[in-house]
């Protein structure tokens, strides 16, 4: 059971847009940044968002990141069928002192 | 280019020990925390630990504490984790990861390739 919640799976059409929610509480998505990571099949993962909001040099403006209170979220517009992986949202748990992750978000492009 | 090579998993019995190696090269090593996260077959990511940049503080998941050990030489350039009395459930892929130094929430920025860690008999 992860410390953060996330729906299993998503899709969505080529060119459309999708939204990934990551839900938490207050001593981890509340007062902690949030980061978002794609990964691959077989693959390690890779850095998409960090600080909430801001991409890593390299990151298409087409994935962008949001907060509100204990959620975040993680949009992607102009879907490609490259963007088909799974994508994780993680932040410090401070109650916990520990690095938290969500369970992840398989993203399939119909 | 940020390069970072895990080396040292391979198959152990239960209740043996593995220690893991990370090799960073093209960056400052000595100025970065780093981090171990790991992955079991078909399953998420799970924070194991964590080490800031001069060795003199780490961070474990309750999972691991007590049983595996984060080092690090800045001199060469290298991360280890000692990992004794493993269980079936620890089981994973390992990787290796930089801690961005611009946020104050532990951010993994660049990853390592990984290294599987079987516990089995």
């Amino acid at each position: 059971q992860s410390v953060l919640t996330q729906a299993p799976s998503v899709s969505a059409a080529p060119g459309q847009k999708v939204t990934i929610f990551c839900s938490g509480s207050a001593s981890n998505i509340g007062n902690n940044y949030i980061a978002w990571y794609q990964q691959f099949p077989g693959a390690a993962p890779k850095l998409l968002i960090y600080g909430d909001n801001k991409r890593p040099s390299g990151i298409p403006d087409r994935f962008s990141g949001s907060k509100s209170g204990t959620s975040a979220t993680l949009g992607i517009t102009g879907l490609q069928t490259g963007d088909e992986a799974d994508y994780y949202c993680g932040t410090w748990d401070s109650s916990l002192s520990a690095g938290v992750f969500g369970g992840g978000t398989k993203l399939t492009v119909l | 280019e940020v390069q970072l090579l895990e080396s040292g998993g391979g198959l152990v019995q239960p209740g043996g020990s593995l220690r893991l190696s990370c090799a960073a090269s093209g960056f400052t090593f000595s100025i970065y925390a780093m981090s171990w996260v790991r992955q079991a077959p078909g399953k998420g990511l799970e924070w194991v630990s964590s080490i800031n940049a001069g060795g003199d503080s780490t961070y474990y998941a309750h999972s691991v504490r007590g049983r595996f050990t984060i080092s690090r030489d800045n001199s060469k350039n290298m991360l280890k984790l000692q990992m004794n009395s493993l269980r079936a459930d620890d089981t994973a892929v390992y990787y290796c990861a930089q801690i961005r130094d611009d946020t104050p929430t532990p951010t993994f920025d660049y990853w390592g390739q990984g290294a599987l860690v079987t516990v089995s008999s």
